[in-house]
Order: C-alpha cells, then structure tokens, then sequence
C-alpha cells in the first residue's frame, strides 16, 4: 500500500495567489516526521519544510506552511503569494523514527506552475 | 552549509557496462541513501547505509549494489547495466541523533544516466 500519496500531478496557479498541494499518508508508527522539498528543473531538491508527528502547531516557513490533520492523515503544504520560481516539482515525503531505521518514503510529485 | 557532491551531472554507458556512481558528503552524516527518480514514480530507494560497511537494501535493489569503505563516501555500482537502468540518480545524506527528529536530508545534484 502507498504510504504517501500526492493526488495532484500539475496544478496552475496564477501569480500572488495562494495554492495549496496534497499529500495524504499511511502509518501506524506513533513518531514520525513529513517534510516537503522543492525540485526545479535543474534537479536539485530543496527542502521546504518539515511537521513532527507531536507537533501541536502547524510549520510554518516564510510563505511555506504545512496544514497538518492527523486525524486525516493529511499534512498539504500551502504556498502563499506564489511567485513565478515556485514553478517546479514538489514531493512530500515520511520518515517512521520508530522504526530506527530512519529511511524516507516519498510521494510521486506534484508539478506546479505560476503563471503570470 | 551541508554539502553532497555527485561525480556526475550527466553520464552516458553502454549495456553491459559496469557504472559507479559516487556521492561525497562533508557533513559527518551517519546515514546515506540512494535513490532512483522517474517520471510518474517520484524518488525510490535502492539502498542505504546508516554506518560505514553497512548497508540495507531499499525497494529496489535488484541490479544494484553499493559500496560505503569510509563515512564520507557511499557509492552505487549498476553490475551491468540494462536500458531500464536509463533513470536520474540522487544520493542524499542525513544526520541521526536522538532527539533531531526533524533532521531533514541534504541532497547531491543527481545523476542523469543514459543507457544505450
């Protein structure tokens, strides 16, 4: 079963507005942790923002925030403002601490573009 | 700042061929990992190591080895390598220590393998 799934393969939003992307998970480990990373089109990955599963607060980082419902097993990253290098892919992505092996599981993407 | 450094941006092997692909990180991480990228499929892992000498495999090994002799180094051999081997490449590298839950990967630029 997916542990981590990303719904959305492209979404457009236009520029200065807020988007907001998806990403549902799996687990029955009581500690974990969800991050989100950014990959333009150079490749690299950025990381964006992390949620602790004991977190009471949502992250929250610049204009990046994570809208975390455990209860849903939901943690979509909210964009705001979004500017024209928000273009890119975006992964979310799970780590069960555990199970002590401290490996990451990831979604299949989602690719955005801002337009202008 | 954490650095992963990849041999190469871009390499191109013929079937058969025996490929390495090195990842160097100078952050004293404990944990390396290799993944595979493809469109539609988002990042899989291939292996990890959370020491040196050791390894774990990932969700897909097969036609893959590795190889991590010292810390800073992890290296990811394709035996022979097939077409359906033609992928992007990432290496990344965390930090483990109890209580740094959030502690997030860094990641090398990747590898775009082409297999003729």
């Amino acid at each position: 079963a997916q542990k981590i799934t990303q719904t959305q393969p492209g979404m457009f939003v236009q520029e200065k507005e807020a988007v907001t992307l998806d990403c549902t998970y799996d687990t029955s480990d009581p500690s974990y942790g969800l991050f989100w990373y950014k990959q333009p089109s150079s490749g690299e990955m950025i990381f964006l923002i992390y949620q602790g599963s004991y977190d009471q607060q949502n992250a929250t980082e610049g204009r990046y925030s994570l809208n975390f419902q455990k209860a849903r097993k939901s943690a979509n990253l909210v964009i705001s403002a979004s500017q024209l290098g928000d273009s890119a892919m975006y992964f979310c992505a799970m780590r069960e601490d555990g199970s002590g092996t401290y490996k990451y599981i990831f979604g299949t993407g989602t690719r955005l573009k801002v337009l202008a | 700042d954490v650095k992963v450094t990849q041999s190469s941006r871009y390499l191109v092997k013929r079937t058969g061929e025996k490929v390495f692909l090195e990842c160097v990180q100078d952050m004293d991480h404990e944990n390396m990992f290799w993944y595979r990228q493809d469109p539609g499929l988002g990042l899989r892992l291939i292996y990890f190591s959370y020491d040196v000498k050791m390894k774990e495999k990932g969700d897909i090994p097969e036609g893959y080895s590795v190889s991590r002799e010292k810390k800073e180094r992890f290296s990811l051999i394709l035996e022979s390598a097939s077409t359906n081997q033609t992928s992007m490449y990432l290496c990344a590298s965390s930090y483990t220590f109890p209580g740094l839950a959030g502690e997030t990967q860094y990641f090398g630029p990747g590898t775009r393998l082409l297999v003729l």
